[in-house]
């Protein structure tokens, strides 16, 4: 059964960095982790996505260890703007599933 | 135009309605997606198009029914619903299975 969890909730201040983890157990090789960041009453945002090491964009960063039972995106110098829920995907090609982390509530205070 | 655009932004039914909800995008996408999200919850899988042939279906019950007319167009055909099926209902679309998910903002949905 494909589970895929997160901390319910993260509390930090503007400028720090943060970094939010999501435990999946089962994962293959090829299978490709994404992460979106959603605001209330809106659709989901693309934050950044990949399947193993280290990728990284203009505003985040994603580590897969080795073992592929977890993932971490990290988020530098976080602005009040930044206050979201944010979700990890997983596509577990070998279930054929796409499932949605439980999702982490963050809240950054001045 | 990087845009998925849902309509309605909200629909009120009653459980022996029949409504549909209409996701559009023109990015060439050719896979597209339908949740549903209840408050506080995460988004959950319900049906996938993959070049306009359904390709994945979450045991949905059969009230809910999809259409991928072109590849442009995805429809959810909504027929008896119960309260409990009251959720936002996000469309998606990406260049293929192992590609970014471009969200809509949505369709609130609410059953009396």
């Amino acid at each position: 059964l494909a589970k895929t969890t997160q901390p319910i909730s993260m509390d930090s201040y503007e400028g720090q960095e943060v970094n939010i983890t999501c435990s999946h157990n089962n994962i293959a090789t090829n299978d490709y982790i994404t992460w979106y960041q959603q605001f209330p009453s809106q659709g989901p945002r693309f934050i950044i996505q990949g399947y193993k090491t280290k990728v990284t964009n203009e505003v985040a960063s994603l580590f897969i260890p080795a073992d592929r039972k977890s993932s971490t995106l990290s988020l530098p110098r976080v602005s009040l703007s930044d206050t979201a829920v944010y979700y990890c995907l997983v596509a577990y090609t070998g279930f054929q599933k796409l499932v949605f982390g439980t999702g982490t509530r963050l809240l950054v205070s001045p | 135009d990087t845009e998925v655009t849902q309509t309605p932004k909200h629909l009120v039914m009653g459980m022996t309605n029949k409504k549909s909800l209409k996701c559009e995008q023109h990015m060439g996408h050719r896979a597209m997606y339908w949740y549903k999200q209840k408050a506080k919850k995460p988004p959950e899988l319900m049906f996938v198009y993959s070049y306009e042939k359904l390709s994945i279906n979450e045991s949905v019950p059969s009230r809910f029914s999809p259409e991928c007319p072109n590849s442009s167009l995805l429809n959810l055909h909504l027929h008896a619903l119960q309260p409990e099926d009251s959720a936002l209902y996000l469309c998606a679309s990406s260049q293929g299975g192992d590609w970014e998910q471009y969200f809509g903002p949505g369709t609130r949905l609410t059953v009396t």
